[in-house]
C-alpha cells in the first residue's frame, strides 16, 4: 500500500503547547499535503510541501519533509483549544491529482 | 472560495435500496472524487473523474457506481444498498493544473439499516 501512516494516532497537549505529528510514506511524492478535519465534517487543505522543498511556514504551521527517509512532520506553535480536530497527511503520486491519506491524528487541545 | 456542496449531511436507507449521493463544485475543477471515511481506515478513494463523462475506479468500487454528466456535478450510485456501506462519503475536487490540492465537501453520512 502507498498509504501514508501518521504518528502518533492520538495527541493530547495543553493550550500554548507545541504539537508534533508526523506521517511517513513509501514511495516517491511529487508533493506531500496536510489537512484537517473537524469532528463529522469534511477535510480542509491547510499547506503543502513540495518534493524538492525540505521546510514549509504558513501562520502557526511549520512543515518539514525528508525525502531520504520518507517522511513529514508538521508543527502546530502555541496550540490553542480551536485547533482540536484530526489531522491526514497525503501523499500525491504520479501525474494525475490522487492522493493516497494516512488514518489520521487525532489532537485535542485542553483548554 | 471553493465550495463543494453535497446534497444531504445525513442520510438514512434501508438495505437493497438503490441511493443517489451528489455532489457540486462551483470553481469549474476538472477532477472530482468521492471517498469514504470510517474510524480506523482514514479515507479510501471509491471513484474518481477527470472530466465529464469519464470514470476511473480508486481503491473500493465495488458495490458502487457514478456518473459524472456535467463537469460541476458528480454523483455516486450505491446500486443496492448493504449494512457494510454505512459510512462517511466525502467528496472532492481539484483543479488539474495545480499541485492537487483538494476541496472537500462536508460529507454525508449514510446509514443502512
Amino acid at each position: 500500500s502507498q498509504q501514508g501512516e501518521e504518528d502518533p494516532q492520538a495527541l493530547s497537549i495543553q493550550e500554548g503547547e507545541n504539537a508534533t505529528m508526523n506521517c511517513s510514506y513509501k514511495t516517491s511524492i511529487n508533493n506531500l499535503q496536510w489537512y484537517r478535519q473537524n469532528s463529522g465534517r469534511g477535510l480542509v487543505h491547510l499547506i503543502l510541501i513540495r518534493s524538492n522543498e525540505r521546510e514549509k511556514h504558513s501562520g502557526r504551521l511549520r512543515v518539514t519533509l525528508d525525502t531520504s527517509k520518507k517522511s513529514s512532520s508538521l508543527l502546530i506553535t502555541a496550540s490553542r483549544a480551536a485547533d482540536t480536530a484530526s489531522y491526514f497527511c497525503a501523499a500525491s503520486f504520479g501525474a494525475n491529482s490522487k492522493l493516497t491519506f494516512g488514518k489520521g491524528i487525532t489532537l485535542s487541545v485542553r483548554p | 472560495d471553493v465550495k463543494v456542496t453535497q446534497s444531504s449531511r445525513y442520510l438514512v436507507k434501508r438495505t437493497g435500496e438503490k441511493v443517489f449521493l451528489e455532489c457540486v463544485q462551483d470553481m469549474d475543477h476538472e477532477n472530482m472524487f468521492w471517498y469514504r471515511q470510517d474510524p480506523g481506515l482514514g479515507l479510501r478513494l471509491i471513484y474518481f473523474s477527470y472530466d465529464v463523462k469519464m470514470k476511473e475506479k480508486g481503491d473500493i468500487p465495488e458495490g458502487y457506481s457514478v456518473s459524472r454528466e456535467k463537469k460541476e456535478r458528480f454523483s455516486l450510485i450505491l446500486e443496492s444498498a448493504s449494512t457494510n456501506q454505512t459510512s462517511m462519503y466525502l467528496c472532492a475536487s481539484s483543479f488539474p493544473a495545480g499541485e492537487g490540492e483538494q476541496y472537500f465537501g462536508p460529507g454525508t453520512r449514510l446509514t443502512v439499516t
